[in-house]
């Protein structure tokens, strides 16, 4: 079975350039996650997909970051426009359904914003 | 809000040895789950033990243990016979038993010295 898949595994963008991440859950997984580190600090939450729905996007830092889930499928995360704070290594989880249930992450994409 | 800290940056031990790595955590809840992940150099974050924070029993798989202090609010992770295989980073992380976001640490970075 494949496992949570993200594309591109690194991406180099000059500031004010749009760039958009996209995450492959495993196939069956309600739960969408889209995390992010910036570097030396902790994995921060950025918003949770229940199928194509946001349940959650608090963690969203701001307007230029926007999140879809198509058919309640893959993920896309795009950032328009970035700036370098934006820098970091974007990660996706999906899960299935309860809290005990483990999450189960893609390789992460790590985002450069020069 | 819940919080997640890992006092360790990096840590390193003697291949054979055995290691532990520190997580706090703070909450209001009673109910919830506690995980490990463990992340090796340029591959994808994977479950290493997980903890329910109603049993009292220490969760353990294989050579990793937890040790799992609920009125402290500590949930340690002990690697013993550490092999080379193990040098990653490792993140704490916190979910609520209703709640399906998942709050980390920012991780320690464990090297294994042959």
């Amino acid at each position: 079975e494949a496992g949570v898949t993200q594309f591109p595994s690194h991406s180099v963008i000059e500031k004010g350039q749009t760039v958009t991440l996209r995450c492959d859950p495993i196939s069956g997984h309600d739960n969408l996650y889209w995390y992010r580190r910036v570097m030396g600090k902790e994995i921060k939450f950025l918003l949770h997909f229940v199928k194509e729905s946001k349940q959650d996007e608090s963690g969203m830092p701001n307007n230029r970051f926007l999140a879809e889930r198509t058919g309640g499928t893959y993920s896309t995360l795009k950032v328009q426009p970035a700036e370098l704070e934006d820098s970091g290594v974007y990660f996706c989880a999906s899960s299935q359904e309860g809290g005990w249930t483990e999450a189960f992450f893609g390789q992460g994409t790590r985002l450069t914003v020069v | 809000a819940q919080t997640v800290t890992q006092s360790q940056p990096e840590m390193s031990v003697q291949e054979a040895e055995t290691v532990t790595l520190s997580c706090t955590y703070d909450t209001s809840e009673s109910d919830y789950y506690l995980f490990w992940y463990k992340q090796p150099p340029s591959r994808q974050m994977i479950l290493v033990i997980r903890q329910e924070a109603y049993k009292q029993q220490n969760a353990t798989e294989n050579r990793f243990s937890v040790n799992f202090q609920k009125a402290a609010k500590s949930f340690s992770l002990k690697i013993s016979d550490s092999q080379l295989g193990d040098a990653a980073m490792y993140f704490c992380a916190y979910r609520g038993r209703t709640g399906n976001q998942f709050y980390f640490g920012t991780g320690t970075s464990l090297t294994v010295i042959p």
